[in-house]
């Protein structure tokens, strides 16, 4: 089967500019996840979605980031403006179900932002 | 708040030695815990879950309640095992991952 799609690789923009990632899900998933992953360090849930509602935000910085999924299926994550420290590993990932011992999360390449 | 220690951020060994990854978690109800490895070049992706008690790719995990930890192991270490491993623990929706340990197996 096809894995997680995410556009673009890489993205480099200045401070204060906006940007925006795809992630396209395995077919079937419901669920999907958006993390941040800086070097040196584990990902970090940003937003969780199960079909096009959102589960979990806690940890996404609504004063600059924002996602949709808004037909359950692919979504955006954008973040407007950037700082210095959004540079990182951007991951989408997507499992059949949302949570429990038994999920597995299947992720994306990733992309990879760099903020001037 | 639930956190994942990885305490190692390298590891070096050689082939045909044993391996032990250690990684610890707080959290104060039943945990869900997972290993995660990305290879060179390649995506992250599961390697085991603690519920499943299973041994893939010769390794292993056992849940420590009592010292809240959860080490990955393998007898014998191969080269094709040098990558990254994450420990992660699953509470609820939330998934919080340790900050990896770089495993090196040497010829």
């Amino acid at each position: 089967e096809a894995g997680v799609a995410q556009s673009p690789r890489y993205k480099i923009i200045e401070k204060r500019q906006s940007v925006a990632f795809w992630c396209n899900p395995i077919s079937g998933h419901a669920t999907l996840y958006w993390y941040q992953q800086i070097l040196g360090q584990g990902p970090k849930l940003l937003i969780q979605f199960q079909n096009n509602g959102v589960v979990d935000d806690s940890q996404l910085p609504k004063d600059r980031f924002s996602a949709e999924r808004l037909k359950g299926v692919d979504s955006t994550l954008k973040i407007q403006p950037a700082k210095l420290e959004d540079s990182a590993v951007y991951l989408c990932a997507s499992s059949f179900t949302g949570g429990g011992p038994y999920n597995e999360q299947f992720f994306g390449p990733g992309t990879r932002l760099t903020v001037l | 708040a639930q956190r994942v220690t990885q305490p190692e951020k390298l590891l070096s060994v050689f082939k045909g030695a044993p391996v032990e990854l250690k990684c610890n978690y707080s959290y104060s109800g039943s945990p869900e815990l997972f290993w995660y490895v990305q290879y060179s070049r390649q995506r992250l992706q599961l390697l085991l879950r603690h519920i499943s008690r299973e041994s893939i790719k010769g390794f292993t995990a056992d849940l420590n309640k009592g010292e809240t930890s959860f080490h990955l192991k393998k007898p014998f270490a191969q080269e094709e095992d040098s990558a990254m491993y994450y420990c992660a623990l699953s509470v609820g929706n939330d998934m919080r991952f340790g900050a990896g340990t770089r495993l090196t197996v040497k010829p």
